[in-house]
Formats: C-alpha cells, structure tokens, sequence
C-alpha cells in the first residue's frame, strides 16, 4: 500500500497570509505515460463531507478559488492556500489514485491565528 | 449537475451488518466508479473499496476483505455497500465518492455521509 504522509498535523495561520501544507508519498504517483501525478487535495470542513480542491496535484476543482494551488512531482506534494480567509478554516487531505488501495494523508488542521 | 444521495443513519447491534445505498442524479452511474469511505469520530478517511458498474468490476480493501460487499443496481442510479460482523470500531461516517473519469482519477463528487453507530 501507498502510504501518504502530511505535515504539519496543524497549523494556525493569520487571515490573508499563506498556509502551506506537504504531502509525500511511500512511493512515486506519476505516471509515466501519460506523465500525471495521480494526485489529489481534499478540504472538509466541520460537519460536511470532503470537498476536491486539486486533482492530478496541480488542477483545480471546479469552482475552486485561485487562492488554493497544488504543486510538486513525484512523491512530494504541496497544496497552498494564499491570503487565508475564514472560511478556509478545516482539514485538508491528500489523496494517491495511482493505485489500490486508495490512500489518505492523516490530515492537517488549518485554523487562524 | 451530479448529485449522491445516501441513505439515513443506522444503528447496529455487534455482530449484525447494514447496509447503506447511494444513489446518483445527474449523471451517469455506469462509465464512472463510485468508492465507499468512511471516518470514525475525530479521524481521518480510509477507502473501503469502490465499484465500476459499467465493467461490474470490484475492488476492496484487504482490511475489509470478506467483510464488506459493494454492488450496483444500475436501473436505480444506486450502489450498496454493506458491511457485515459490526463491531464498536465500525462506528463512522459512510460516504460514497463518485470519480470523475471512467478510469483512475480523483473523486469530484460525495454523498453527504451516513452516520453507522454500533452498539449493544
């Protein structure tokens, strides 16, 4: 199995600054062929289920503000929140489709400062 | 616009099974697979297994291996998952997760989630 690795656990971040939360793989997600990174971020907020924010580790969701962005390559991911806001508030996760079985981050708990 | 629709909260006796649908509007159910998730109180997500009606193909977690079962029916828009020999760790939230391509690719789509509780 793939296991995916986040860190922090949590952070706190003052509104209208930058979160930034890793992710790393147990193995490699890109695949060669068609050169994708099966790869994808996650946030949930209390009480709601998961929403998709990046897939293929750099494409938004649709919907998705501009102010979250995924990057990386690999094994190591990177989702980035700017100018932090609210409501942005919740867990994010990542998440491996390169292969089954499906695989989770733990999680990382942005909050506000 | 796509739309999963899951059935309501359960509550199980240890040693029982339930089993929860997912039904899909909006979209085609056939081309695209649908996984089951499920989060324990104050924990993260863990994949179950997923189904793609259209090849009638079905994966599990070995974790769950023999304990749970996904099925479709495709005339009713609607997948199962059921999970048998409950135990208190069976305690979570259920969500079905549509992908959005016919083949490996992320979940664009989430039902609202199906609390399970067991407990004697």
């Amino acid at each position: 199995d793939i296991v995916m690795t986040q860190s922090p656990d949590s952070l706190a971040v003052s509104l209208g600054e930058t979160a930034t939360i890793n992710c790393t793989s147990s193995q490699g997600v890109l695949f060669s062929s068609n050169k994708k990174n099966y790869l994808a971020w996650y946030q949930q907020r209390p009480g709601q289920p998961p929403k998709l924010l990046i897939y293929w580790a750099s494409t938004r969701g649709s919907g998705v503000p501009d102010r979250f962005s995924g990057s990386g390559s690999g094994a190591h991911f990177t989702l980035t929140v700017s100018s932090l806001q609210a409501e942005d508030v919740a867990v994010y996760y990542c998440q491996q489709y390169y292969s089954n079985p499906r695989t989770f981050g733990q999680g990382t708990k942005l909050e506000i400062k | 616009q796509v739309q999963l629709v899951q059935s309501g909260a359960e509550v199980k006796r240890p040693g029982s099974s339930v089993k929860v649908s997912c039904k899909a509007s909006g979209g085609t159910l056939r081309s695209y697979g649908i996984s089951w998730v499920r989060q324990a109180p104050g924990r993260g997500l863990e994949w179950m297994g997923g189904i793609i009606p259209l090849f009638g193909t079905v994966t599990y977690a070995q974790k769950f291996q023999g304990r749970v079962t996904i099925t479709a029916v495709e005339s009713a828009s609607t997948v199962y998952m059921e999970l048998s020999s409950l135990g208190s760790e069976d305690t979570a939230i259920y969500y079905c997760a549509r992908q959005d391509c016919g083949g490996d690719c992320h979940y664009a789509y989430w039902g609202q989630g199906t609390l399970v509780t067991v407990s004697s």
